[in-house]
């Protein structure tokens, strides 16, 4: 069974700081995909950035960035110069077969 | 770019009444997601659907639910005899390929 752990449930850091978020799964598939997702209060879904498990590199989406380790099995995600917009709750996902499993959710808050 | 169409936004219904939520799918996806979170809870996968039929489902969908794509471009979401516990935002999700999925902005289910 596929199963993701997130360990923070809050973290609060200052505007322009830079901030990750840890998250570890666990997973038989050996082809996957690992997401992050923003939920602001409106409690909409947002994709914040992918990565496909069989390509080493970190995916980057300006601001946002990941530090994959495999072996590790581990998904962090990194907000550099972060913003009083970037406050929201942050899930971590795991993509198995036909669904994906999310983390218990890290509530993020920037603090002016 | 394109949209995950959910409706209604904000649905409230009465203990043991029958409520149907609707989707609409990107137009070129093929794999469409029903997910549910309760609030203050983690996102849980409810039913995936491909080629006009479930390719999986957890142990929450049970025969009190139902999905079904009537018109080629709706995706609904059936639930039977609705109960206090039901009450959470229901997700709608669609992929192309399942390594990228959209999700729609939710149905907030509130039974009373």
């Amino acid at each position: 069974a596929q199963t993701v752990t997130q360990s923070q449930p809050e973290m609060s850091v200052q505007e322009a700081e830079t901030v990750t978020l840890s998250c570890t799964y666990d997973t038989s598939e050996n082809n996957y995909y690992l997401f992050w997702y923003k939920q602001p209060p409106s409690r909409q879904m947002i994709l914040v950035i992918r990565q496909e498990a069989y390509k080493q590199q970190n995916a980057t989406e300006n601001r946002f960035s990941v530090n994959f380790q495999k072996a590790a099995k581990s998904f962090s995600l990194k907000i550099s110069d972060s913003q009083l917009g970037d406050t929201a709750m942050y899930f971590c996902a795991s993509q198995g077969a036909q669904k994906l499993v999310f983390g218990q959710g890290t509530r993020l808050t920037i603090n002016p | 770019e394109p949209e995950v169409t959910q409706t209604p936004s904000h649905q409230v219904t009465q203990m043991g009444q029958e409520v149907i939520l609707r989707c609409v799918p990107i137009s070129n996806h093929l794999y469409f997601y029903w997910y549910r979170q309760i609030l203050g809870q983690k996102v849980e996968f409810l039913v995936s659907f491909y080629n006009n039929e479930i390719s999986e489902k957890s142990e929450i969908f049970d025969d009190q639910f139902s999905v079904e794509r009537p018109d080629g471009s709706n995706f609904t979401l059936k639930i039977r005899s609705t109960k206090l516990e039901d009450s959470a935002m229901y997700f709608c999700a669609s992929s192309k390929d399942q390594d990228g999925y959209t999700f729609g902005s939710g149905t907030r289910l509130t039974v009373v």
